[in-house]
């Protein structure tokens, strides 16, 4: 069945960098587009980026731009978030997606926490 | 970038009524393909949202048919025929028409 297992919990400092991974299985991985979507504790879902893993052609939301790097390795059919200079407000439930003609598979979530 | 929001943002129901969640877009969600890309998602607590409905009125594979949504345009409207128990949560319309995804607030469903 289709799956995105993403990677485990993160606490980071502020100021620095925290990499997300998200694993996609039982389709195939490079024919739609997958994004990162995050949810502060107790708020709503805002949109981070997106990813065409065929070609790597990335859009980002721009709250977050120059600060986050979506990126993918088709050998292990895997998408990366990388966000930067991490302050307390990063705090966040960090979801990957596929969207096939929505946002139909949505991964387990990370919980990042930025605490000094 | 499109606005999202919705009404009410807190919907008290009694089980086996109707509810009904209104979306409200910022500009028109009509893409230049014809197609609007309109979707409600549904977030149980503690778990991951979960897609319901796409463009507009289309239900995902194995949502049950108490779930309906309308809407053109703008204007938009999410609703249970007869409110389950299972169905409390928060629920989200989100637009994929232009190339910056968006959310709305959500709209919190709950038992009286």
């Amino acid at each position: 069945q289709v799956q995105l297992v993403q990677s485990g919990a993160e606490v980071k400092k502020p100021g620095a960098s925290v990499k997300v991974s998200c694993k996609a299985s039982g389709y195939t991985f490079t024919t739609y587009y997958m994004h990162w979507v995050r949810q502060a504790p107790g708020q709503g879902l805002e949109w981070v980026g997106m990813i065409h893993p065929s070609d790597g052609t990335t859009n980002y939301a721009q709250r977050f731009q120059g600060r986050v790097t979506v990126t993918r390795d088709t050998s292990t059919s895997t998408i990366y978030m990388d966000l930067g200079s991490l302050r307390s407000e990063d705090t966040a439930v960090y979801y990957c997606v596929r969207d096939r003609f929505a946002f139909d598979v949505w991964g387990q979530g990370t919980m990042v926490t930025v605490s000094s | 970038d499109i606005v999202m929001t919705q009404t009410p943002l807190s919907s008290p129901v009694t089980l086996g009524q109707p509810a009904s969640i209104s979306c409200r877009s910022s500009q028109s969600l009509v893409h230049s393909d014809g197609n609007t890309y309109l979707s409600w998602l549904q977030q149980r607590p503690g778990q991951p949202p979960r897609l319901l409905i796409y463009k507009i009125s289309n239900r995902l594979s194995g949502v049950p048919d108490r779930f309906s949504g309308s809407g053109a345009g703008t204007d938009f409207t999410l609703k249970i025929s007869r409110v389950e128990a299972e169905d409390v949560g928060v629920y989200y319309c989100m637009q994929a028409t232009q190339p910056l995804w968006s959310f709305g607030p959500g709209t919190k469903l709950e038992i009286k």
